[in-house]
């Protein structure tokens, strides 16, 4: 089945402490992206990138680092998260017009 | 700077029909995209538009006005599932990124 695959799905962590949120897609995409959803917000992009080793910034890169060694995973970094990084976290890819996302990764920080 | 405004939330009677407006000003323009989204769930795939004019799908159909930097999604028939948030986004340029709106919460009554 194809699929973008996030994990962990939900994660309550403290504030400074390193974690890693993978993102996986079995659809040989070349792009992939990171948003967050906040309420009243919408969607805003983190980082994406266009193939393998080469990411950019989005909307809102900071506190975040992302790396594309392999097609398929695209994992985001928050080295030292802060409450303010409390937020609903999508990963998607895309061939074409339509992006595919990941089912999200409610992140609370404390 | 890029802009896309939709109603925050709208409220339909089961069976009848819904009109969600979105307009846009953005530094381009490469299409127009409207997701479905369930709460706590992943945006879904429902149109693209990139030249004036109605697209059909089944109950749901999409409308645009490039000039008038406009679109509409339509939605007939109305059935409880379709309680959701409908997301508008637009393709500025020619390559993946999409600008998203914040969103609309439709609210289905029986």
């Amino acid at each position: 089945e194809a699929q973008v695959t996030q994990n962990p799905r939900y994660l309550i962590t403290v504030t400074g402490k390193k974690l890693t949120v993978t993102c996986s897609q079995n659809m040989n995409h070349e792009y992939m992206s990171w948003y967050r959803q906040d309420p009243g917000l919408g969607l805003r992009q983190i980082y994406y990138s266009m193939n393998v080793e080469v990411t950019d910034k989005g909307d809102v890169p900071e506190g975040y680092k992302v790396s594309r060694k392999e097609k398929r995973n695209f994992p985001l970094i928050l080295e030292s998260p802060s409450p303010n990084q409390t937020s609903l976290y999508f990963c998607a890819s895309s061939f074409g017009d339509e992006q595919f996302f990941g089912p999200g990764t409610r992140l609370t920080v404390l | 700077g890029q802009n896309i405004d939709q109603p925050t939330e709208m409220t339909a009677t089961e069976g009848a029909i819904v009109q969600i407006n979105c307009t846009y000003q953005t530094s381009g323009f490469n299409g127009l995209f409207w997701y479905q989204q369930h709460a706590g769930e992943a945006p879904t795939f429902l149109s693209y538009n990139v030249l004036d004019g109605l697209e059909e799908k089944g109950r749901f159909s999409s409308f645009l006005s490039r000039s008038k930097g406009y679109s509409y999604l339509l939605l007939k028939e109305l059935q409880m599932k379709d309680s959701a948030s409908y997301l508008c986004a637009v393709r500025v340029h020619s390559n993946y990124q999409l600008i998203w709106g914040a969103g609309t919460k439709l609210i289905i009554k029986p």
